[in-house]
């Protein structure tokens, strides 16, 4: 079946530093791939996304590209800021099962000023 | 504003007393679905609905209901609520139409935090 492996947390970084958050998918075919964000007491938002192999979603500085030879979404940012501090989950959504996201655990990301 | 909301939003109750937590959308949405955030355990779906009237089982649908009398809603219903079902619930719409995206992408409500004692 569709599943989605990412990176255990917690990771602490120091403010500015480089950010990696591994995501791995099973996935027959071409799924959407997703990350979503969860800041605290908050739901969740979506991040960004990639709907095809090499394409790469965007969005706050966050940067991910669809990786179709090694089945990966890894989350990235340059200089991580002390507002960047919150849950990340990676998603998968697949036409086979298309009423659902199939989510990653997440991992909880701190970052010391 | 695309929004979707649920209420309430924070509920503490006791064993075996009936709630129902509400869920609405104003996108149009076919698609809905309930899902709890467990730690550790990322989030799992419940109960989702394709239509009015089309409901289906998730991942973990023992103890809860649902039902979609309109496209709009989908209240989920827990008939008589056990302590292993405290967590926090979020309720979500897509859409699979080309002219939404089509990439299932699904819109979260706030969620609800569910204490059963």
């Amino acid at each position: 079946g569709n599943s989605v492996t990412q990176m255990e947390g917690p990771v602490t970084l120091s403010e500015e530093a480089f950010l990696t958050i591994n995501c791995t998918y099973t996935a027959t075919g071409y799924p959407s791939l997703f990350w979503y964000v969860q800041y605290p007491g908050e739901g969740l938002q979506l991040l960004l996304k990639a709907t095809k192999a090499d394409d790469k979603g965007s969005n706050k500085g966050f940067e991910a590209t669809y990786r179709k030879e090694t089945t990966s979404f890894h989350l990235e940012k340059g200089s991580v800021q002390v507002s960047d501090s919150a849950v990340y989950f990676c998603a998968l959504s697949h036409y086979s099962s298309a009423s659902k996201i199939i989510f990653g655990s997440g991992t909880r990301l701190s970052i010391r000023p | 504003e695309a929004q979707v909301t649920q209420n309430p939003r924070y509920l503490i109750t006791v064993t075996g007393k009936k709630l129902t937590v509400t869920c609405s959308q104003n996108m149009n949405h076919e698609y809905m679905s309930w899902y709890r955030q467990d730690p550790g355990l990322g989030l799992r779906q419940i109960y989702y609905s394709m239509n009015v009237e089309v409901t289906d089982k998730g991942d973990v649908p023992e103890g809860y209901k649902v039902s979609r009398k309109e496209k709009r809603n989908f209240p989920l219903i827990l008939e008589s609520p056990s302590p292993n079902q405290t967590s926090l619930y979020f309720c979500a719409s897509s859409s699979p139409r080309v002219s939404a995206g089509g990439t299932y992408e699904q819109y979260f409500g706030p969620g609800t935090r569910l204490t059963v004692t």
